[in-house]
C-alpha cells in the first residue's frame, strides 16, 4: 500500500514559536495532499487542500496566514504553523492523494503542544 | 452545513459477536463512503469504502450503503479485541476527493 509519513512525529513548543511540519508520500506521487487537525475526542477536521506547484485552499475559518502550505513536489507537502498559541495544540494529520483514484492514504500524524 | 453523523457510543460487544456501526449524511449527492479505523493516538486507517447501493464484503467486513436513506453502515464478523477501536465515517464532498468525517464510534469488544 501507499506510505506517507510525517516529521516530527510528536514537537512541543513555546508560545509565539513557529513549527513546520513534515508530509512525504514515499512510494507514490501525491497530486494532492491534504491537512487535518484533530483536537482529543472529536474528529478529523478538514484545515486546507495542497496541489503540487499552486495555492492551498482553505476551509471556512482556517486562516491562510497562521497555517502556511507548501506543496512544492508531487512528494512533499509542509505544514507550518506561526506564531504558535497553546489553543493550536492539536494532533495534525496530512493525506496523499495518488493519480487516478480518490483513496487517501494518511501519514501517521503530528502531536504539537504549545506551551 | 454539510454533516456525517455517528453515534459516539461506546459500543460494547463480546468477542465473536458482530459489532454493527451505523452512519447517516445529509448531503444526497456524495457518491463515495469510506469507513476508517482509529486507534487512541494514531492515524486513521482504511478498512473499505463503497460506491454503489447494497452490500460490499472484505474479510470480516462489510460495509452496505443505501443512498435513499442517505445511510451507511460496517458491520463486523467474529469481533476481535484487536478491532476494540474508533470507526470513522467519511463522505467524500462534492466529487471533490475532500472527506468530511464522522465524529466517530468507540467499539469496545470484550473478551
Amino acid at each position: 500500500g501507499a506510505v506517507v509519513s510525517q516529521h516530527p512525529s510528536w514537537v512541543i513548543c513555546k508560545s509565539g514559536t513557529s513549527v513546520k511540519i513534515e508530509c512525504r508520500s514515499l512510494d507514490f506521487q501525491a497530486t494532492t495532499m491534504f491537512w487535518y487537525r484533530q483536537f482529543p475526542k472529536q474528529s478529523l477536521m478538514l484545515m486546507a487542500t495542497s496541489n503540487e506547484g499552486s495555492k492551498a485552499t482553505y476551509e471556512q475559518g482556517v486562516e491562510k496566514d497562521k497555517f502556511l502550505i507548501n506543496h512544492a513536489s508531487l512528494t512533499l507537502s509542509t505544514l507550518t504553523v506561526t506564531s504558535a498559541h497553546p489553543e493550536d495544540s492539536s494532533f495534525y494529520i496530512c493525506s496523499g492523494l495518488a493519480g487516478g483514484g480518490n483513496e487517501q492514504f494518511f501519514g501517521p500524524g503530528t502531536r504539537l503542544t504549545v506551551l | 452545513q454539510k454533516e456525517v453523523e455517528q453515534n459516539s457510543g461506546p459500543l460494547s460487544v463480546p468477542e465473536g459477536a458482530i459489532a454493527s456501526l451505523n452512519c447517516t449524511y445529509s448531503d444526497r449527492g456524495s457518491q463515495s463512503f469510506f469507513w476508517y479505523r482509529q486507534y487512541s493516538g494514531k492515524s486513521p486507517e482504511l478498512i473499505m469504502f463503497i460506491y454503489s447501493n447494497g452490500d460490499k464484503e472484505d474479510g470480516r467486513f462489510t460495509a452496505q450503503l443505501n443512498k435513499a436513506s442517505q445511510y451507511v453502515s460496517l458491520l463486523i464478523r467474529d469481533s476481535q479485541p484487536s478491532d476494540s477501536a474508533t470507526y470513522l465515517c467519511a463522505v467524500e464532498m462534492d466529487s471533490s476527493y475532500k472527506l468530511i468525517f464522522g465524529s466517530g464510534t468507540r467499539l469496545l469488544v470484550r473478551p
